[in-house]
């Protein structure tokens, strides 16, 4: 079935560094992929998306590129700011319904 | 900016209450999702709906049932509510695949229930 692998946390950084969080797909057809953002307390807002291979989303600073040849759909920040703690979820989209979600990943920037 | 709202934001209530979780949208979405958020974060997919009188339960089984009487609400219900039930129910609505839509889901701020 359709499934998404996303780096495990916590992860902890300092402000100004830079922030990957690895993503990889399984899925059958042609999945649109997304990247979402959950502050503390708050429902999930979508951060950035991509629909087709070698498409780039983008969004506050942050990037992540569709690769089909290695599944994946790693986020990137160059810079973060405190202001970008939060929990970050990698999902796919096949079908016409259904969103398959990654278990999420916590990020704490410290000043 | 979507517009998906939920209410309560909070609720503490006594074992075998029956609760009703509100959920509703402006954007005239078919589409509209319950999902459990469990204390380690991940993501159930407990309900789904595809438009007007229709539900299906999603990939975790759960005791709460829901209704789709008009496009915008989507009601969840818990008929007795249990302390298993604690957790954060968060409430999404998407539009059809296709016209420049693709599949993204809006998501309402969640409902943190306990029951005591």
């Amino acid at each position: 079935g359709d499934s998404v692998t996303q780096m495990e946390g916590p992860v902890t950084l300092s402000e100004e560094a830079f922030l990957t969080i690895n993503c990889t797909y399984t899925a059958t057809g042609y999945p649109s992929l997304f990247w979402y953002v959950q502050y503390p307390g708050e429902g999930l807002q979508l951060l950035l998306k991509a629909t087709k291979a070698d498409d780039k989303g983008s969004n506050k600073g942050f990037e992540a590129t569709y690769r089909k040849e290695t599944t994946s759909f790693h986020l990137e920040k160059g810079s973060v700011q405190v202001s970008d703690s939060a929990v970050y979820f990698c999902a796919l989209s096949v079908s016409d319904y259904k969103l398959s979600f990654g278990a999420g990943t916590t990020v704490t920037v410290r000043a | 900016e979507a517009d998906i709202y939920q209410t309560p934001r909070y609720l503490v209530i006594g074992t075998g209450k029956k609760i009703t979780l509100e959920c509703s949208q402006t954007m005239g979405h078919d589409k509209m999702y319950w999902y459990q958020q469990d204390p380690g974060m991940e993501l159930h997919l407990i309900h789904y709906s595809y438009g007007v009188n229709s539900t299906e339960k999603g990939d975790l089984s759960s005791e709460s049932t829901v209704s789709r009487i008009r496009t915008e609400h989507f009601p969840l219900t818990l008929e007795s509510a249990r302390p298993s039930h604690t957790s954060q129910y968060l409430c999404a609505s998407s539009a059809r695949r296709g016209g420049g839509n693709t599949g993204e889901q809006y998501f309402g701020p969640g409902t943190r229930l306990t029951v005591t």
